[in-house]
């Protein structure tokens, strides 16, 4: 029962370094989102994607980008981290369909940037 | 755009008190609403979801009901655990968003001591 499976679950950089978050499921879901979650400000949407090959920004996509070439990898890159990415990341997945909203979450990735 | 308001934590109560957690919204058409819990360390997962006026989720002792004449889908449970400790996430998700992409309130705390 994988579900979810985010790597690294812990990452210090340097700014101004770059770095992939990589995000699998096996559930066979079409959607795949990325969060990040920061104190008193709940989970914020950074890309989402709908399918292999299909992409789109969330409300925060500044700083990052994603890519889906397969349905069950969802990898996020921070091209050159800044200390405001200092951070903890969700990916999470869901069926299309009537459950589309039902989102599973992975274990997070925390990211520090100094 | 849409929104969710959750009320601010952290709650603090001892075991067997009440709990409420109190959730409004702001949303176009009829959204599905969803209580989220991540436990310490932990992702977030589905506590509880409701997808139309009137309807009643429930899971764990946990309860919370749609209501669209006050915008509210307020969480409560009779008697709190000291295993209830967590962050608690009230979301909303569209059915006319793509991707399944939730939009999540700040999150409260909640706190329980033996």
């Amino acid at each position: 029962n994988a579900g979810v499976t985010q790597t690294p679950k812990f990452q210090v950089l340097k700014t101004g370094q770059s770095m992939t978050l990589q995000c699998a499921q096996d559930m066979n879901h079409e959607y795949m989102s990325w969060y990040r979650q920061d104190p008193g400000m709940g989970l914020r949407l950074i890309h989402y994607s709908v399918g292999a090959g299909i992409t789109d920004q969330g409300e925060v996509p500044n700083g990052y980008n994603v890519s889906r070439s397969t349905t069950e990898d969802f990898p996020l890159r921070l091209l050159s981290a800044a200390p405001s990415q200092t951070s903890v990341y969700f990916c999470a997945s869901s069926p299309s369909g009537t459950a589309k909203n039902i989102q599973y979450f992975g274990a997070g990735t925390r990211l520090s940037v100094l | 755009g849409d929104s969710v308001t959750q009320m601010e934590g952290p709650v603090t109560l001892s075991e067997e008190a009440f709990l409420t957690i109190n959730c409004t919204y702001t949303a176009t058409g009829y959204p599905s609403l969803f209580w989220y819990v991540q436990y310490p360390g932990e992702g977030l997962q589905l506590l509880l979801k409701a997808t139309k006026a009137d309807d009643k989720g429930s899971n764990k002792g946990f309860e919370a009901t749609y209501r669209k004449e006050t915008t509210s889908f307020h969480l409560e449970k009779g008697s709190v655990q000291v295993s209830d400790s967590a962050v608690y996430f009230c979301a909303l998700g569209s059915i006319y968003n793509q991707g399944g992409k939730l939009i999540f309130g700040q999150g409260t705390e909640l706190s329980v001591k033996p």
